[in-house]
């Protein structure tokens, strides 16, 4: 199977723009998927991405996704920092009847 | 608006099987939409997906705890089951239940902690 690896933390002011990465050790990125959950201090995780660039209803337009084949990565991009933005996000894709998860990304709005 | 609630013993003994069950309300259990699984998070740390079961039953579970679980249905209870044997303290986490389409978990129960201590 594959894994994801995510930087632990980044860090902008409110705002700016960040990007989190999410790069997969094998196989090719585009082959499946890749989600992201947004996971506040406390709470269950929730969807802000899916299917690499797709946002559910609900979520701003500040959020965004994109894969990149050349790094084999997926990144989610927020723009506009909010203070509410903080928190923990996790890449997920699927392969084989597994679902894997990436460890995690914190970040924090200052 | 499907929801998802977990209910946990807390804590289990080392050596034990740990129970928890997940009720749904707000939809069917057998809406074949929808897939159920496990993902848990230990304190402080990142989230690792346990299993999932199939409408219809078939199940796969992580290679990493496949020779300890068991995820089922009881449909008649509008519940899905996780059994998790031979604990350890590795085992300390929190339990999410969840409901999967496609490739993604569209839903979350709020979780259940459960400690593995003496």
């Amino acid at each position: 199977n594959f894994m994801l690896t995510q930087s632990h933390s980044v860090s902008e002011s409110p705002g700016k723009t960040v990007t989190i990465s999410c790069t997969r050790n094998s196989g090719s990125i585009a082959s499946n998927y890749v989600q992201w959950y947004q996971q506040r201090p406390g709470s269950s995780p929730t969807i802000v991405i899916y299917e690499d660039d797709q946002r559910p209803s609900g979520v701003p337009d500040r959020f965004s996704g994109s894969i990149d084949s050349s790094s084999n990565s997926a990144s989610l991009t927020i723009s506009g920092l909010k203070t509410e933005d903080e928190a923990d996000y996790y890449c997920q894709s699927y392969a084989n009847n597994n679902w894997v998860f990436g460890g995690g990304t914190k970040l924090t709005v200052l | 608006q499907l929801q998802l609630q977990e209910s946990s013993p807390g804590l289990v003994k080392p050596s034990e099987t740990l129970s928890l069950t997940c009720t749904v309300s707000g939809g069917s259990i057998n809406n074949s939409s929808y897939f159920w699984g496990w993902i848990r998070q230990p304190p402080g740390k990142g989230l690792e997906w346990i299993g999932t079961i199939y409408y219809g039953g078939n199940t796969y579970y992580n290679p990493s705890l496949k020779s300890r679980v068991t995820i089922s249905v009881e449909t008649s209870m509008s519940q899905v089951s996780l059994q998790l044997t031979s604990v350890t303290a590795a085992d300390t986490a929190t339990y999410f239940c969840a409901s999967l389409s496609g490739v993604q978990v569209d839903c979350w129960g709020q979780g259940a902690l459960v400690t593995v201590s003496s």
